[in-house]
């Protein structure tokens, strides 16, 4: 079975500073079909459903803005965000669906 | 654009049954595999079960074995999930997948 391992569980940053999460599969989520890691990002706000903001480990999803963005391949991954924004204060879970659906524990962005 | 709309859930009591379905749009049904999530209040999301295009194989997490079924209507571009003998543990919104996309959620509460 696969475990997806987030870190940090919960994250302060500054207004405008980088903010990094980390991913990490038990297995490899590489797809060999289309040589394509099967590894999304979600952003979940209060009483929301959760928000795709990354597929395909790094493929933005339209509308989402670029300070966002998704790295890594195989077994680590990691979201950034580049500049934060107050709009950004929400909980991020990482989710492979390379075989089934397995998520991250979560990671809770708030401003320092 | 991929569309998936929820419906079904409501309050149950300990117990009782419900039958929620999915409808979808904007992408081939017949040829995804398709999946239900669940969020239980506070906690991050747990796959439940997902099925594969034609139906022939299904798959579900240990707590809900014996007590829920998937299915699928290819031709009508529907998914269900029947839940029977609901606990208050199975509280949660309900979510239908087409990985990694997601549906806006239906709420399941099973209370006396």
């Amino acid at each position: 079975d696969f475990v997806m391992t987030q870190s940090p569980d919960s994250l302060a940053v500054s207004l405008g500073e980088r903010a990094t999460i980390n991913c990490k599969s038990s297995q490899s989520v590489l797809y060999s079909f289309n040589n394509k890691n099967s590894l999304a990002w979600y952003q979940q706000k209060p009483g929301q459903p959760p928000r795709l903001l990354i597929y395909w480990a790094s493929t933005r999803e339209s509308g989402v803005p670029d300070r966002f963005s998704g790295s890594g391949s195989g077994t680590d991954f990691t979201l950034t965000i580049s500049s934060l924004q107050a709009e950004d204060v929400a909980v991020y879970y990482c989710h492979q669906y390379y075989s089934g659906l397995t998520f991250g524990g979560g990671t809770k962005v708030e401003i320092k | 654009e991929v569309q998936l709309v929820e419906s079904g859930g409501g309050l149950v009591q300990p117990g009782g049954s419900l039958r929620l379905s999915c409808a979808a749009s904007g992408f081939t049904f017949s040829n995804s595999w398709m999946a239900w999530v669940r969020q239980a209040p506070g906690k991050g999301p747990e796959w439940v079960a997902n099925i594969k295009p034609d139906g022939s194989e299904k798959y579900y997490v240990d707590s809900v074995k014996g007590r829920f079924t998937i299915s699928r209507d290819n031709a009508n571009n529907s998914l269900f999930l029947q839940m029977n003998s609901l606990r208050a543990e199975d509280t949660a919104v309900y979510y239908c997948i087409v990985a990694p996309r997601w549906g806006q959620g239906t709420l399941v509460t099973v209370s006396s």
